[in-house]
């Protein structure tokens, strides 16, 4: 099954900084999906961007998707300590079967 | 709204043990689905329930691991004989449809197999 790649695999930035990271994959989706996993827990969903969508909004994260360089971004503004944790993009194909990145560690240093 | 829920939420065996995880998800979700997570990776899915039955198990090992979700609710995950190599997160999510939507996780169960 395809899976995201995350990039880069870890990102350390200052309290207020912005983070970006990315996702790139193999074949067509539905749709691509953001989520969060802070030390220890499980995972919470972020933001879901479909196929024929370009940009999503939600609070201080933006996500961007290129089905032409088969990538889709995540930036979140104005980074706080609460940021800290691990980003996964997930990749939803077209029989809906959900494949999961690696994930990017993100460090928020106050 | 209460969350998914799983226990237990730590576990230690030896290898050959047999070890079971219990997930109840959303009330009303159709959909449930349990994934292992190694450590540094990403989850990986193990099984897909719609109702009660099984949408997809392409990944499950199945010399060694069992789920059923009886009733159509809440399911059980089952390892036996366990292996080092299962020492994992077990993750149990549910959506309320089947077309992998937005998904809801539970806390995970953490596995040590020693």
């Amino acid at each position: 099954s395809q899976q995201g790649e995350e990039d880069p695999q870890a990102l350390s930035i200052q309290e207020g900084e912005n983070a970006t990271m990315n996702c790139s994959y193999k074949t067509s989706i539905n749709n691509l999906q953001w989520y969060r996993q802070n030390s220890g827990r499980g995972l919470v969903h972020l933001i879901l961007i479909r196929s024929n969508e370009r940009e999503k909004h939600s609070g201080r994260l933006r996500v961007t998707l290129d089905t032409s360089k088969k990538s889709s971004s995540l930036l979140i503004t104005a980074s706080r300590a609460a940021d800290t944790a691990s980003y996964f993009c997930a990749t939803v194909s077209n029989d809906y079967k959900l494949s999961f990145g690696a994930g990017t560690t993100v460090t928020v240093r106050a | 709204e209460a969350g998914v829920a799983q226990s237990p939420r730590y576990k230690i065996i030896e290898k050959r043990q047999s070890v079971a995880f219990w997930c109840n998800p959303i009330s009303g979700h159709a959909t449930l689905y349990w994934y292992q997570q190694i450590l540094g990776q990403g989850p990986k899915l193990l099984i897909q329930f719609q109702n009660n039955g099984v949408v997809d198990d392409s990944q499950l090992p199945k010399d060694r691991f069992s789920a059923e979700r009886l009733k159509g609710v809440d399911s059980t995950l089952k390892i036996q004989p366990a292996k080092l190599e299962d020492s994992a997160v077990y993750l149990c999510a549910s959506s309320s449809a089947g077309k992998a939507e937005t998904q809801y996780f539970g806390p995970g169960t953490r596995l040590l197999v020693l």
